[in-house]
């Protein structure tokens, strides 16, 4: 089992509408979520990141965070041609040197 | 806005050449990463250092690979022999510390293409 797992997509959604993005993890004790985009040929950008169970809203961005199933979301309100890029779960560890775990990704299609 | 600094962006070698990578992290940033990132994949952790030591290399194939952070500051990765596998996209990361909150915040990345 991957510790980060993420499903690698196409995702495809017309213009408008909300695209849902999941991830789930194995550490069962994580306590620090992130959501990086990252464009094709570019290095990934923060969007979000969430500590604590239930939603945190950002714009039209939103995180959601199950700890009891180990389970991370980003819904994307309004999608935009511009969304379209790949979407990073990364699970910080629990270990003392805290590093980032990566998902592998999930690309998004944002159809006009 | 504070930036993390890589060059070269591009790189093209031939196998079992030497090729090398420089980070310059955010000003402050104890903390630096080097990620490996493989077309359709996502990163996967190199090494890892806090200040000048490094605290994770569990990933590093040290054989070939190596990593320093002499001063505690900017970090050169190096390769050597590269092999065809080691195509990818290196890339640089830094935080404040390791734990908790502190966000990553990624260079633009080294791109290197082994034939």
């Amino acid at each position: 089992q991957k510790e980060v797992e993420q499903n690698s997509g196409p995702l495809s959604v017309p213009e408008g509408a909300i695209a849902s993005l999941n991830c789930t993890y194995s550490d069962r004790v994580s306590q620090s979520f992130f959501w990086y985009r990252q464009y094709s040929g570019k290095s990934p950008e923060l969007i979000m990141s969430i500590y604590s169970n239930g939603d945190k809203e950002d714009g039209r961005f939103t995180a959601q965070l199950n700890k009891a199933s180990q389970y991370v979301s980003l819904l994307i309100r309004d999608s935009q041609p511009s969304d379209s890029a790949t979407y990073l779960c990364a699970v910080r560890s629990t270990s003392n040197t805290g590093k980032l775990i990566f998902g592998q990704g999930t690309t998004l299609q944002v159809k006009p | 806005e504070a930036e993390v600094a890589q060059s070269p962006r591009y790189k093209i070698t031939e196998k079992s050449q030497a090729v090398a990578f420089w980070c310059d992290p955010i000003s402050g940033h104890a903390t630096l990463y080097w990620y490996r990132q493989i077309l359709g994949q996502g990163p996967e952790l190199l090494v890892q250092f806090q200040d000048e030591s490094v605290v994770d290399d569990s990933q590093l194939p040290k054989d070939r690979f190596s990593a320093e952070r002499l001063k505690g500051v900017d970090s050169t990765l190096k390769i050597q022999p590269a092999e065809l596998g080691d195509s990818a996209m290196y890339l640089c990361a830094s935080s404040r510390l390791a734990t908790g909150a502190n966000v990553l915040t990624f260079g633009a990345g080294s791109r290197l293409t082994v034939l």
